[in-house]
């Protein structure tokens, strides 16, 4: 079956950095996706990791390691407004599905 | 970039009746669009796939018939609640895939559906 696993909730203060662990197991790999999710809105598109490695964009990083099955996104110099849900995405084989994961809110405190 | 305007943002329908959801991406053909419900503090649930001009994928469990999604053009796909109950209350997310060398997905802002 599918399993995308995040933690529920992490918690880190204003400047400080945070780093969300993704861990999947699907039946079909065609990239990962990250996306912020802010309270009653839809998802905005963070980054898109299809090889093994780094991807920085500006304050948010993320990383793929497909022989383990794992993703990070890292949050640097957090900031109030990063206050949100940040979800993992798998992208499916049929169909180009995405299967999410639960997402986990991040909580920045000042 | 890619935008996917959907509406209404918010309904409240009576018990009973249909709701009409539209998803319009405006500057790119939608070939695949996916339809999405969130319970608050989920993530998002897929419930089906509609290619253009094909009729829709449902994932296990979701009603073909309650919920009836038509892809009839590359830039507009709907999805109705059909009888709608207060259980059908959720936040529906549209999400669309298509040409124009975006490999990602481009999220219509939702819809708050509540039913009385």
């Amino acid at each position: 079956g599918q399993n995308i696993d995040q933690p529920t909730e992490m918690t880190a203060t204003e400047g400080a950095i945070v780093q969300i662990n993704c861990t999947y197991q699907t039946s079909g790999f065609n990239g990962l996706f990250w996306y912020q999710q802010h309270a009653g809105e839809a998802p905005t598109f963070l980054s898109y990791n299809v090889l093994d490695g780094l991807e920085e964009k500006g304050r948010f990083s993320s990383f793929l390691s497909r022989s383990k099955g794992y993703s990070y996104l890292l949050l640097k110099e957090l900031q109030m407004k990063d206050s949100a849900s940040y979800l993992c995405a798998v992208k499916d084989d049929s169909w180009g599905k995405l299967q999410f994961g639960a997402g986990t809110q991040v909580v920045v405190t000042p | 970039g890619a935008v996917v305007s959907q509406h209404p943002s918010r309904v409240i329908c009576k018990s009973g009746t249909s709701v009409k959801i539209e998803c319009r991406s405006l500057d790119f053909q939608a070939t695949t669009m996916f339809w999405y419900r969130q319970f608050p503090k989920k993530s998002l649930m897929l419930m089906a796939t509609s290619n253009e001009g094909s009729k829709a994928t449902y994932e296990q469990g979701v009603e073909k018939d309650k919920f009836l999604i038509n892809h009839a053009s590359l830039t507009l796909s709907t999805l109705t609640v059909t009888s709608a109950h207060p259980e059908d209350s959720s936040f529906y997310i549209c999400s669309a895939t298509g040409t124009g060398g975006w490999y990602g997905y481009t999220f219509g802002s939702g819809t708050r559906l509540t039913v009385v």
